[in-house]
């Protein structure tokens, strides 16, 4: 049984830049969350996606977006990158918006320079 | 503003006894709680949790205390081995969508506490 699996593992960009991190759910699951990590922080969340919606997002801008797909899978878009933008991205899946037992994936470590 | 807060960065402990590991949380609307275990280079994972309606929830080794009054929970692992060595995170979150600024289900997280376990 995978569980959650998240791509790239580590990516470097230029201040200015977009990147675009990926997640796949564990299996039978269909609401993800994201979520930044700062060094030395615990996750913070940015979003949660259920349905293919939007369904609620923590104190993050606008240049924070995502998307999920039909089958459940999900992309984060980060848009004119900050070097504050630096931080480890997890994403978790759950069995259901109302579960509150999310399953995290390694997560992508996103440096920008 | 931290709702959720961890203030022991680290904690050592000899295998064999008992660690707790402290978390203190200042939102009133907070109903549901949670510990993960994250080793480096792997996400969080989910260890125990608790309901506000409860005080004590076990699972083997790990057992988890809540004084809502205090706003306070504590892990407990009894007894200690070298394999809990990783950093663990203190989460919460409201159980109703009508609290403003949060959604149902939204996690707040600790800075974590960084336990060592010492053979």
């Amino acid at each position: 049984d995978a569980g959650v699996t998240q791509s790239p593992t580590h990516l470097i960009k230029t201040r200015g830049q977009q990147v675009t991190l990926r997640c796949s759910p564990k299996s039978g699951h269909d609401t993800v969350s994201w979520y930044q990590q700062a060094l030395g922080q615990g996750p913070q969340f940015i979003f949660q996606y259920y349905e293919e919606e939007e369904r609620q997002r923590g104190n993050f801008p606008d240049r924070f977006s995502g998307h999920q797909f039909p089958n459940y899978s999900s992309e984060l878009n980060v848009n004119a990158l900050l070097l504050g933008d630096s931080a480890l991205y997890l994403c978790a899946s759950s069995l259901d918006r109302e579960s509150y037992e999310q399953y995290f994936g390694p997560g992508t470590r996103l440096t920008v320079t | 503003d931290q709702q959720v807060k961890q203030n022991s960065p680290s904690l050592s402990v000899q295998e064999g006894r008992i660690s707790i590991l402290n978390c203190d949380y200042t939102n009133s609307m907070f109903d549901y709680f949670l510990w993960y275990k994250k080793y480096p280079a792997e996400g969080p994972t989910f260890l125990i949790s608790i309901s506000s309606i409860k005080d004590k929830n076990e699972d083997g080794r790990f057992t988890v205390f809540l004084n809502k009054s205090a706003k306070h929970l504590s892990l407990h692992i009894v007894p200690s081995q070298p394999g809990d060595s990783a950093v663990y995170f203190c989460a919460a979150s409201p159980e109703t969508e009508s609290y403003s600024g949060a959604g149902s289900y939204q996690l707040t997280f600790g800075k974590g506490t960084k336990l060592s376990v010492i053979p």
